[in-house]
């Protein structure tokens, strides 16, 4: 089972409502990344926190507004979504994203997903 | 090109079959490679890493890379139902892609038949 754990598993909206989505992690990992994922495709990087910190946004709508309260959550506030923005979204945590030194076990592992429908 | 290139099938094989799924790939600065295993409507679940070339194996799964080749490789030995999903290669220049820059192949779908 993944230790990484993504609310809501489905969540239908309109084009102006407001919701999130959460995750959250027990591994201790320091890294955790939000990915959209359409239909057949593979996973597509949006965001990258590292120590809480937003270290990359991959040039990712405003309607999507990406929070790390602490080194175990993660949210994804939505807002003003279009209907191509519908899609499965994940959640994904490492150890940490340093990069500079070898460390065993340092790769990234999947939430389940949140299934987003915008109608 | 495309910086990871993988089969998306579907490939269809009988209970018992040998699979082998693979990925090509143009960028040697790759050093560490994934392969993910996803069901329908469900997250990528991690099933192997390597790092550099070499084998590794677990259970009924042996992953290979040549990197002179710039190839890898997911080997699925006496393959069972349950493990008909979508399998997904990815890549990363940096240990565990812990940059967040995993490059990922488009995915085989894979079917195996009772």
């Amino acid at each position: 089972d993944t230790e990484v754990t993504q609310t809501p598993k489905h969540l239908v909206m309109g084009m102006t409502n407001k919701k999130s989505l959460k995750c959250e992690q027990h591994m201790g990992h320091r890294a955790m990344y939000w990915y959209k994922q359409k239909a057949k495709k593979p996973p597509e990087l949006m965001f990258v926190y590292s120590y809480e910190k937003l270290s990359i946004n991959e040039s990712v709508p405003s309607r999507f507004s990406p929070e790390c309260p602490n080194s175990s959550l993660l949210n994804l506030h939505l807002h003003a979504l279009q209907p191509e923005d519908s899609a499965l979204y994940l959640c994904a945590s490492s150890q940490d994203r340093s990069g500079m030194v070898v460390q065993v076990g340092n790769t990234i592992y999947f939430g389940e997903g949140s299934w987003l429908t915008v109608v | 090109q495309k910086e990871v290139e993988q089969d998306p099938g579907p490939l269809s094989v009988p209970e018992g079959a040998i699979v082998s799924l693979n990925c090509t790939y143009s960028n040697s600065a790759f050093q560490y490679f994934m392969w993910y295993r996803q069901y329908s409507r469900k997250g990528p679940e991690l099933l192997m890493y390597t790092y550099s070339s070499g084998n590794k194996e677990d259970g009924r799964f042996t992953a290979q890379v040549d990197k002179s080749s710039k190839y890898i490789s997911l080997f699925i030995r006496d393959s069972q139902p349950s493990d008909s999903a979508t399998y997904l290669c990815a890549m990363s220049p940096t240990y565990g892609g812990s940059q967040g820059n995993l490059i990922f192949g488009k995915g085989t779908k894979l079917s195996v038949k009772p």
